[in-house]
């Protein structure tokens, strides 16, 4: 297996505009996470789902920020509109163990 | 709510030990873990240890568990250049969403 696998690695956007990061989480494994990584704040969970079904989205900090699970093999986080704020790198991690190598977000 | 605390820096030489530590406050916990963030990369599991546990070893990983103090420690024998990374403490609850320390960052002198 690949492990986990996040798309894009890097992605740099203008305020304003959508922004969508993708998940391909370990096939068989029934859990997902997203978190947010800053320099300021650490490692914060934003949404994690089980059987593809979102089981605590408090982590989301606003109402720009959702996320789906449309099936076992794939999650999206997207972020409409983007602020330079959300700057930060994003991972995915399936299971507790396994996580992807992240998306390095820039809004400008 | 729950909270994990690390200090953010430990400088070591090669081939010393390492011992890195955190600090937790949910009485609950189960689980306490060690994860490692090389630089550009993901979290990568290390070990983990069940809270009934007090000591647990893997190759040069020696993981120390004070259930009473809520202290943890992740000791690295012989410490080698490539051991250089952000060391993560995470704890949980059965199976609620893992608590991150902010991390420390190991660096290993030459």
């Amino acid at each position: 297996d690949a492990g986990v696998i996040q798309s894009p690695r890097h992605e740099v956007t203008e305020m304003g505009q959508e922004v969508t990061l993708r998940c391909k989480p370990i096939s068989g494994h029934n859990s997902l996470f997203w978190y947010r990584q800053t320099m300021m704040r650490g490692l914060e969970l934003l949404i994690y789902f089980n059987n593809n079904v979102p089981i605590d989205d408090s982590g989301m900090p606003e109402d720009r920020f959702s996320a789906k699970m449309p099936n076992a093999s794939f999650s999206t986080l997207k972020i409409q509109p983007s602020e330079p704020r959300d700057s930060a790198v994003y991972f995915c991690a399936s299971t507790r163990a396994f996580f992807g190598q992240g998306t390095r977000l820039t809004v400008v | 709510g729950e909270d994990v605390e690390q200090s953010l820096f430990l400088s070591v030489r090669e081939g010393d030990s390492s011992v890195i530590n955190c600090t937790y406050t949910d009485s609950s916990s189960t689980y306490l873990y060690w994860y490692k963030q090389e630089p550009g990369a993901g979290l990568q599991l290390l070990t983990y240890i069940f809270s009934n546990m007090d000591m647990k070893q893997d190759q040069r990983l020696t993981v120390l568990l004070n259930k009473k103090d809520k202290h943890l420690s992740l000791r690295i024998a012989d410490t080698q250049t490539g051991d250089s990374a952000i060391y993560f403490c995470a704890e949980s609850e059965g199976n609620t969403p893992l608590v991150f320390g902010k991390g420390t960052r190991l660096s290993v002198i030459a």
